[in-house]
């Protein structure tokens, strides 16, 4: 079974500062995708940044950026530049790449940018 | 495109009554999916398809019922609504590897007294 873990229930950041949320997964898988969703208070969940198992760069997109440390389990998401509009949820997910594609979410962490 | 169209956004039952959310695609994906949201909780999965005709369980998938008859289409039943179902619930979609990202629907907000 997958499981994925966000330690971090609530963060607050100031403004332009950059910000790393935390997820770790466990899975005996070797092949699969590692995703962050990013939910605002409006309640949509918007796709932010994929990584599979076998990339050995880290993904990027814009100004975020998905540190996957495979040996440690580990695929933290890094907002640089924070704005106050990332003031959301934040969801870190996995799922297996073949078969059934079932997607396993994390408890997500509520980040508030300050002003 | 639309992308992945939930309706109704909003829905209030009585305990015991029964509805269908109507979940719909226009992007050909293969995988459908029906999840649900609580406080203070991730996402769970509820049931799931790999493509038409095939359904299968996901991690909560009592008192609900799916069925896949085209690709476009993912309803979600609740056969007789309990106090516990009240929850938002997201449909999401994807090609078969989900590399591109799961696309989600902007919710069913459901209410049961």
């Amino acid at each position: 079974a997958q499981k994925i873990t966000q330690t971090q229930p609530g963060m607050f950041v100031q403004e332009k500062e950059a910000v790393t949320l935390d997820c770790t997964y466990d899975t005996s898988d070797q092949s699969y995708g590692l995703f962050w969703y990013k939910q605002p208070s409006s309640g949509e969940m918007i796709f932010l940044i994929y990584q599979g198992s076998y990339d050995e760069q880290n993904a990027t997109e814009g100004r975020y950026s998905l540190n996957f440390q495979k040996a440690r389990k580990s695929a933290n998401l890094v907002i640089s530049a924070s704005q106050l509009g990332d003031s959301a949820m934040y969801f870190c997910a996995m799922n297996r790449i073949q078969g059934a594609q079932k997607l396993v979410f994390g408890q997500g962490t509520r980040l508030t940018i300050n002003p | 495109n639309a992308g992945v169209t939930q309706t109704p956004k909003f829905q209030v039952l009585k305990t015991g009554q029964s509805m269908t959310l109507q979940c719909a695609q226009d992007m050909n994906h293969e995988y459908m999916s029906w999840y649900r949201q609580d406080p203070g909780m991730g996402l769970r999965l509820i049931h799931y398809s790999v493509g038409a005709g095939i359904t299968d369980q996901g991690e909560v998938p009592n008192g609900y019922n799916v069925s896949r008859s085209t690709t476009e289409d993912f309803p979600l039943r609740l056969l007789s609504a309990a106090p516990s179902q009240t929850s938002v619930y997201f449909c999401a979609s994807s090609f078969s590897t989900g590399g591109g990202g799961y696309t989600f629907g902007s919710g069913t907000r459901l209410t049961v007294v």
